[in-house]
């Protein structure tokens, strides 16, 4: 496995600008995951693919918030006029497909400061 | 509902002692857990995992973990902390059906002394 990544590590943006931050899941996986980190907090879940499909979103995505994963391989998430409650490191994970394969495996996330 | 909590948000210890990391967990049906670590300005790493099998975990690094159900815990444990077990640590929860996303308790930092 050539594991997880992400890009960029660090971006630093100014309040009401966009942002998009790309993940690369380990190649045989179909599920895919975004977490958000907050300081001093364990991740938060904020989204689900399986395959291309978004299956499942967090009450925690707000309508600034949109991912996809286009062809089932990468993924994208964008924040729309970020705001300073924005800032915090956004951990992408994948996981393989079949029963009994409940591990995720983490990227070394994206950390985003919102000035 | 499921929530994970994790006492104690730091836990010191001297290098060469027992690390006890202590995670509870509520879940209505029977649970997979999961311990992570996570170095500074890393993602997370998987130390160990229950799914329903032994009771008894074994990790990487010398960790291992109990699942006890009457106690609703799945303490973390090491018999002989090193320096480089400093780190965060994260208790993980998925409820054995849906898309088994993860809930994460709010982390214990262990510090190791010398």
């Amino acid at each position: 496995d050539t594991g997880v990544s992400q890009n960029p590590r660090h971006k630093i943006t100014k309040r009401g600008q966009n942002v998009t931050f790309r993940c690369d899941p380990i190649s045989e996986h179909n599920r895919l995951y975004w977490y958000r980190q907050t300081l001093g907090q364990g991740p938060e879940f904020l989204t689900y693919f399986q395959n291309e499909a978004q299956l499942e979103k967090s009450r925690l995505l707000s309508d600034r918030f949109s991912a996809e994963r286009p062809k089932g391989s990468f993924s994208t998430l964008e924040i729309q006029r970020t705001e300073q409650g924005d800032s915090a490191m956004y951990l992408c994970a994948s996981r393989r497909k079949g029963q009994g394969s409940y591990e995720q495996y983490f990227g070394p996330g994206t950390r985003l400061t919102v000035t | 509902a499921q929530s994970v909590t994790q006492l104690g948000s730091h836990v010191s210890v001297s290098e060469g002692a027992l690390v006890l990391l202590r995670c509870n967990y509520s879940s209505s049906v029977p649970p997979y857990l999961f311990w992570y670590v996570q170095y500074p300005n890393q993602g997370l790493q998987l130390l160990l995992k229950y799914t329903s099998a032994a009771t008894l975990v074994k990790g990487i690094n010398g960790f291992e973990a109990e699942f006890k159900k009457s106690e609703t815990s799945f303490h973390l444990t090491k018999p002989s902390a090193h320096m480089s077990d400093a780190a965060e640590y994260f208790c993980a929860v998925i409820m054995n059906s849906g898309y088994s996303t993860l809930t994460f308790g709010k982390g214990t930092m262990l510090l190791v002394s010398p």
